[in-house]
């Protein structure tokens, strides 16, 4: 079985902080994406990756950066954590057409 | 871009009875249209897919109709059951191995 795991299920952080949010795929899947969820809005793609230390740009790229050192770990990164940041982040990797989500990280900044 | 455009965003039916989901998407490039379940506090699960050289596609209760021609592409599911209470969602994309645009969701209440 395919997993994808997330470093949290629940993070709090102040308005400000640099967050690291991380995700490792057990299946040697080259590519991986980030989402955020808000009710109402579905899944929006913020940043996917190909390969190795290569990087897309997805819908709503604003505020985030990723990181992609190991072709395991697809990280995202919030340089500045702002409050409209307050989301769910799911992480997926794709196989032969399937994208296997994680459990996501339900991120709050107060 | 790819738009995708999912109804109803609630769906409440009797357990036993159908209930059908639809999506219409804008992009004649696109050709594989997934279905998503996320169950409460899980990420979401493709539980069904099509391509666009196929009209109709089942698994056991389960089934996807896709019309190429007025862009549009349906989930229905019979006999439902409580444990398919989910939000559902389609997506599209040009390939398999291109990036989904998803629908914004439905969730679908089955009522005991």
């Amino acid at each position: 079985d395919v997993k994808v795991t997330q470093s949290s299920r629940y993070l709090v952080k102040r308005t400000g902080e640099k967050v690291f949010l991380e995700c490792v795929q057990d299946m040697d899947h080259e590519n991986m994406f980030w989402y955020r969820q808000d009710p109402g809005l579905g899944l929006r793609l913020i940043y996917f990756s190909y390969d190795v230390k290569m990087k897309e740009k997805g819908d709503i790229p604003e505020g985030y950066s990723v990181s992609r050192e190991k072709k395991e770990r697809f990280s995202l990164i919030l340089e500045s954590a702002s409050t409209n940041q307050t989301s769910m982040y799911l992480c997926a990797s794709l196989g032969s057409f399937e994208q296997y989500f994680g459990p996501g990280t339900r991120l709050t900044v107060t | 871009g790819e738009n995708v455009e999912q109804h109803p965003s609630t769906l409440s039916v009797q357990e036993g009875d159908s209930a059908v989901i639809k999506c219409t998407y804008s992009d004649s490039a696109s050709n594989y249209f997934p279905w998503y379940k996320q169950e409460l506090g899980k990420g979401p699960q493709l539980i069904i897919d099509i391509r666009s050289n196929v009209g109709e596609k089942k698994d056991q209760r389960i089934a996807v109709t896709l019309n190429k021609t007025a862009k549009h592409f349906s989930l229905h599911i019979t006999e439902t059951q409580p444990e398919d209470s989910a939000v559902y969602f389609c997506a599209a994309s040009e390939s398999g191995n291109t990036p989904l645009v998803f629908g914004k969701g439905t969730r679908l209440s089955v009522i005991a």
